[in-house]
């Protein structure tokens, strides 16, 4: 089964740049999405196919994804940022998700 | 205003079944394919099901194939997840989440309901 690799947590400066990688097998070919959760709420999408952004996600959040390693970005960090952030494929009739990135504005 | 909230969570002992329940509203059920996800205590997410917008293919991730079922009724814009066989690691917070159908992702989130299976 396909499996997404994300580091256990990710520090950023307020104002800073986080960026948070996914990796796995070619991840370049498929389409990954990302989503962010606070702790005790349900998750909310923050980018789909690669690179798009809901319209309800501020232009902040970005992504790309080549190779062997999606990526999202996090610019200007706010403290209303820190979360837990999952990437997420679909393979074969299942969906994949990372075990998720707790990322830290300090 | 899109809407999907899961009900029937609880507390139930090992080996027990119970059905959990997701009403949605502000979109057009049948249009859409859903899914169950959970997350256990302090843990990642984990996908669950699928089923198809009308219904007709379901799937299944390995850790509940066999013992959970997916099912939906258009007339009361509901999805349902039948878990049999209940075991102490299925205790989580059991999401529901809708997809546009071919999009691979999840765009709307219920606020989920917590299973304990325990003793």
């Amino acid at each position: 089964s396909y499996e997404l690799t994300q580091p256990l947590s990710v520090s950023v400066a307020l104002g800073q740049t986080a960026r948070i990688p996914c990796g796995g097998n070619n991840i370049g070919t498929k389409s990954v999405h990302w989503y962010q959760q606070k702790p005790g709420q349900a998750p909310v999408l923050v980018i789909y196919k690669d690179t798009n952004r809901p319209s309800w996600i501020p232009e902040r959040f970005s992504a790309s994804n080549s190779g062997n390693t999606a990526t999202l970005t996090i610019s200007r960090a706010q403290a209303g940022d820190e979360a837990d952030y999952y990437c997420q494929v679909w393979d074969s009739n299942t969906y994949v998700f990372g075990a998720g990135t707790k990322v830290t504005v300090l | 205003q899109v809407r999907l909230v899961e009900s029937g969570g609880g507390v139930v002992l090992p080996g027990r079944s119970l059905r959990l329940s997701c009403a949605t509203s502000g979109f057009t059920f049948s249009d859409y394919v859903m899914h169950w996800v959970r997350q256990a205590p302090g843990k990642g997410l984990e996908w669950l099901a699928v089923i198809s917008y009308d219904g007709t293919n379901k799937y299944y991730a390995d850790s509940v194939r066999g013992r959970f079922t997916i099912s939906g009724d258009e007339s009361k814009n509901t999805l349902y997840l039948q878990m049999n066989s209940l075991k102490p690691e299925d205790s989580a917070v059991y999401y529901c989440a809708s997809e546009i159908p071919l999009s691979g992702n999840f765009d709307y989130w219920g606020q989920g309901t917590l299973v304990t299976v325990s003793s």
